[in-house]
Order: C-alpha cells, then structure tokens, then sequence
C-alpha cells in the first residue's frame, strides 16, 4: 500500500519562511506525481492552494509556492502570517489517476 | 461562480443504506472529474475516488473499492457517494471536490457532509 509522508507538525514564528515536505514510499516525486496542496482550518472544508507542483489557483495568497526539492514536493510559505496556521495536506497521484493523501503537517504560527 | 453543494447531514444505523449528494453549478459538470474525500473524526483526508460524469469513467482508491459505490446523474448535475450497509466506522465528514479536466487538479470542494452510523 502506498503511503504519502509529511511532518506531523512545524512551528514558524510570524513573518518566517517555513518550508512541509511531501514524500511518496514508491521513491522519488516528480512532477508526473502532479502534486497539490491544500490547507483546512479547524470546522472548514479543504481549500485548494497549488496543484501539478507548483501553479497557483487564482485564489491563492502569493507568499505560498510549491516546488521538487531532493525527490519531495514541497510547500514553501514566505512571509508567513497569523492565518497561516492550519493543516496542510498533499495529494500525490499515482497509475490509472489513483490518488493518496499525505497525512497532513499541523502548522504552528507562534 | 462554481459551486458544490453538498447534501445534509445523515444520522443511520448499521446495517442501513445510504446516498448522499454533490450538486455543480457554475461549470460544465460533465467535463470535469468529480470525486469523495473522507475524513474520520480528528484524522486527516483520505481520497476515495473519482468519476467523469460524461461517460461515468470511475476509479476507486484500493481502500474504497467494493465499500461504495460513486456515481453522477449529469443530467441534474449531481454526484453521489452511496453505501448498501453502514459501519459505524463510516462515521466521517464527506466531502466533494472537483478535480479538473485532466483528473489531476483539485480545485473547488464542497462544504462536506457529516454521517454518523451509531447504534
């Protein structure tokens, strides 16, 4: 069984630069993975925030980015600001449009 | 605008059937993948699977198969998630999503449904 990994949890403090990994189990994430990136705050649905590694929906703040680095897909976010703390999930796509989910990093703004 | 407006929340038994509801507006909805996410109480997002509701084209997560059935009725814009005999471990919030022409790409999400399957 596939199995997406991410950090439980991360702390930044306000105006930091924090970066959440995305690892697959199957080997190195490439871009034919098409990661994306979500965020949920407590009691709210999913909101979409990159996706295919790294283009941005319209709707999303400028200061987060999505990028390969070292066989992972990863979330930068820039400037982080108090609204920023949530979790954030990755989905990773595997044969035949099959997706998995990471487990989700809960992202401490303090 | 897009939207997906999700159907209200289910109390069942175990044992009992069930079918919830996804309704698009705002987009073409048969040409766009649609698909269900699970989320258990206090855990994280699970992807469960996807149809095209041009053709009905659907692909199940292993975890999923054979444990619901997805389905979409495109001439009133719906998809449907569906059960033939609750667990109680299917208690979970349910949410809807659109994934894009390609399958690929999730972007709008329904504002979830929450079953509870208690004795």
């Amino acid at each position: 069984q596939t199995v997406v990994t991410q950090e439980p949890s991360l702390t930044v403090s306000p105006g930091g630069t924090v970066t959440l990994t995305c690892a697959s189990s199957t080997g190195a994430v490439t871009s034919g993975y098409y990661p994306n990136w979500f965020q949920q705050k407590p009691g709210q649905a999913p909101r979409a925030l990159i996706y295919s590694t790294s283009n941005k929906h319209s709707w999303t703040p400028a200061r987060f980015s999505g990028s390969l680095l070292g066989g992972k897909a990863v979330l930068t976010l820039s400037g982080v600001q108090p609204e920023d703390e949530a979790d954030y999930y990755c989905l990773l796509y595997y044969g035949g449009a099959q997706g998995v989910f990471g487990g989700g990093t809960k992202l401490t703004v303090l | 605008e897009v939207q997906l407006v999700q159907s209200g929340a289910e109390v069942k038994k175990p044992g009992e059937s069930l079918m919830i509801s996804c309704k698009g507006s705002g987009y073409s909805f048969t040409t766009y993948w649609i698909g269900w996410v699970r989320q258990m109480p206090g855990k994280g997002l699970e992807w469960m699977g996807i149809i095209y509701p041009d053709d009905s084209d659907t692909r199940y997560s292993p975890s999923f198969q054979g444990q619901v059935t997805i389905s979409a009725d495109k001439s009133i814009s719906t998809a449907y998630l569906q059960w033939s005999s609750l667990k109680a471990s299917d208690t979970a919030i349910y949410y809807c999503a659109r994934h894009g022409h390609t399958a690929y790409e999730v972007d709008y999400w329904g504002q979830g449904t929450l079953v509870t399957v208690s004795s």
